[in-house]
């Protein structure tokens, strides 16, 4: 079974840009976060989507946004970028977190950098 | 802000030896999970450990948890090279992990 894929794996942008990131998950897995790794600030939860829905959602700015397609595939978007967004972005997949004993999935990450 | 809490932050040890690692956690949980991460890579999963179980076992891996003193360790017995990488606890809980700032553990052959 193929695991979680993300989407680019690296992307440099500048500053005022929008981007963009994928995440597929892993097949039958309906659940998917986000996080957001830092060395200052280190793993920060994102956002989750369980069937289209975000059911949570970290202490982001609004330029942060996501959104859940009916596959499970996921995008987040980062608008208005900031230095401070170049970040390793990982995303997660889980197969029911409706229980809350789910162990996630990880993706290898898309390594952000702002110029 | 960050759930957990890791300690200590960084660990050097011989090949053959254990490595021991804790974590502090502040609110109720649903359960605690430990993930691994190499070189900046993307987090593997460890082992979970349920908020009404004790202590648990995988392979290598020894996991404890005390929701009393809201703590938890993990134990790499016989540790190899291969094992140097940077290890998190998370807790889980309202659909998030929350995670520590993590131990960099490097095993030295």
């Amino acid at each position: 079974k193929a695991g979680v894929t993300q989407t680019p794996r690296y992307l440099i942008k500048t500053r005022g840009q929008q981007v963009t990131l994928s995440c597929s998950p892993i097949s039958g897995h309906r659940s998917v976060s986000w996080y957001q790794q830092t060395p200052g600030q280190g793993l920060q939860f994102l956002f989750e989507y369980f069937s289209e829905t975000q059911r949570n959602k970290g202490n982001f700015p609004g330029r942060f946004s996501g959104r859940q397609f009916s596959n499970s595939r996921s995008e987040m978007n980062v608008s208005t970028l900031e230095l401070g967004d170049s970040a390793l972005y990982l995303c997660a997949s889980s197969l029911n977190r409706d229980r809350p004993y789910n162990e996630q999935f990880f993706g290898p990450g898309t390594r952000l950098t702002v110029l | 802000s960050q759930q957990g809490e890791e300690d200590p932050q960084a660990l050097s040890i011989q090949e053959g030896e254990n490595a021991t690692m804790n974590c502090s956690y502040k609110t109720s949980i649903n359960n605690l999970q430990w993930y691994r991460q190499n070189s900046g890579r993307g987090l593997v999963h460890l082992i979970l450990i349920r908020s009404n179980e004790r202590e648990k076992h995988s392979g290598r891996l020894r996991v404890t948890l005390d929701t009393s003193k809201k703590s938890s360790s993990l134990l790499i017995t016989a540790s190899r090279a291969a094992d140097t990488a940077s290890y998190f606890c998370a807790t889980d809980r309202d659909y998030k992990l929350s995670f520590g700032a993590g131990t960099t553990v490097t095993v030295r052959a």
